[in-house]
């Protein structure tokens, strides 16, 4: 089955690591994204990518950093930088033709403590 | 930056018609309206989507006014399972998705 893929689907790391979030798709998509989630919040846009080899930064990607290798993975890194890291993050993905519908991995709850 | 406004939250009776509204009042020509929908702790779950018409899956049905800087979301008889975040989103086709920015939802309660 095709699909996006998120894992782990919880992480624990001290304070001061850095952390690498996966996501993986085989759904042949070209564009990328993460999200964070903050409880009782909505989806903010941290970094994206629309083709291999290229990124851009959302609205929150300070403390961040992505890679996009290969077209069918985009990890994101946490890094010590960013000032609160405990959140839920998301991965989603676009492609096919026209008026596709993005598709969201199930999400990983990092804990920084 | 946002491109929709929703209400914060909204309550249903369970087995009467949930009426979800979206204001997108600077949507583009070529910008589609979608909606998702997020249970707690899980990824958005795609609804549905349109341009200019009307529209109805299996899941819901979304009306479009003729202007498109609002639009609707029905869910015709909504169960406790449709108790979730419901998200509004515009976006061009692919080809130049560029950011794809979700605001903060509206949090549709279903009563029994």
């Amino acid at each position: 089955d095709g699909g996006i893929t998120q894992s782990p689907k919880y992480l624990f790391r001290k304070e001061g690591q850095n952390v690498t979030l996966s996501c993986e798709q085989n759904l042949n998509h070209d564009a990328m994204y993460w999200y964070r989630q903050d409880p009782g919040q909505g989806l903010r846009l941290i970094y994206y990518s629309q083709i291999v080899n290229d990124f851009q930064k959302g609205d929150i990607a300070e403390g961040y950093s992505v890679s996009r290798e290969k077209k069918e993975s985009f990890p994101l890194t946490v890094t010590s930088a960013q000032k609160n890291p405990t959140a839920f993050y998301l991965c989603a993905s676009i492609g096919g033709q026209g008026d596709t519908e993005a598709f969201f991995g199930q999400g990983t709850r990092l804990t920084v403590v | 930056d946002a491109k929709t406004t929703q209400p914060t939250s909204m309550d249903c009776a369970e087995g009467r018609a949930a009426n979800l509204p979206c204001n997108h009042s600077t949507i583009s020509g070529n910008e589609y309206v979608y909606w998702y929908r997020q249970i707690h702790s899980q990824g958005p779950q795609y609804i549905i989507h349109g341009l200019k018409n009307n529209e109805t899956n299996e899941m819901a049905s979304l009306i479009i006014t003729e202007d498109r800087k609002s639009s609707t979301l029905i869910l015709p008889h909504a169960t406790l399972r449709d108790t979730a975040v419901y998200y509004c989103i515009v976006r061009p086709p692919l080809g130049n998705t560029g950011k794809l920015i979700f605001g903060q939802g509206t949090t549709l309660q279903v009563k029994p």
